[in-house]
């Protein structure tokens, strides 16, 4: 299964989008790309997936390049209760068998 | 909206106890799976259920560790003689289709096992 690599930790103001990147180079070309969302003592809830181009629901925006390469997360005007951990996960089936990654742990400012 | 529930919240047990975690999947849900995650440290997979059989396990999933859905409704996880490193927070999931495709996994909120 693809490696994915995303930053530790961003911090953002409120009201500010926000844009998380994954790097997935050795992504394969049946993989699906998905994101979910953990909020301390909590499980992980299910955010966005995408396979290609520009995907979005009421939550977010995920942007996928041509080369598929990397993803973006993109949360727009985030609050203060979207201080959470972001993972990415990149997978074909069986994706939900892997450890998740370490994530990226986005803290919202006041 | 369905939820999938855990119980207990909490479980506090003396080293080489037998605990059994609790789960009710969301209903029309046929796979199964749980997860572990030590403080400060990734979620990881421990094991995936369907058909009442062990679809998956992970190196972390050796012989002390067991899953049974004894009825319709509950998943169980039971760790047969735990040690301190077992202490962690356990995750129950399920989902509504196989890993044949990516497909949401729907989580619980968990049971903190503390291992004294």
């Amino acid at each position: 299964l693809a490696k994915t690599t995303q930053p530790i930790s961003m911090d953002s103001y409120e009201g500010q989008e926000v844009n998380i990147t994954c790097s997935h180079n050795n992504i394969a070309t049946n993989d699906y790309i998905t994101w979910y969302q953990q909020f301390p003592s909590q499980g992980p809830r299910f955010i966005i997936q995408g396979y290609k181009t520009k995907v979005t629901n009421e939550v977010a925006s995920l942007f996928i390049p041509a080369d598929r390469k990397s993803s973006t997360l993109s949360l727009p005007r985030v609050s203060l209760s979207d201080t959470a951990v972001y993972y990415c996960l990149v997978g074909s089936g069986g994706y939900q068998k892997v450890t998740f990654g370490t994530g990226t742990k986005l803290q919202v400012i006041p | 909206e369905p939820e999938v529930t855990q119980t207990p919240s909490h479980q506090v047990t003396q080293m080489g106890q037998e605990v059994i975690l609790r789960c009710v999947p969301i209903s029309n849900h046929l796979y199964f799976y749980w997860y572990r995650q030590i403080l400060g440290q990734k979620v990881e997979f421990l094991v995936s259920f369907y058909n009442n059989e062990i679809s998956e396990k992970s190196e972390i999933f050796d012989d002390q560790f067991s899953v049974e859905r004894p009825d319709g409704s509950n998943f169980t996880l039971k760790i047969r003689s735990t040690k301190l490193e077992d202490s962690a927070m356990y995750f129950c999931a399920s989902s509504d289709s196989s890993g044949t495709g990516p497909e949401e996994l729907f989580f619980g909120s968990g049971t903190q096992l503390s291992v004294l």
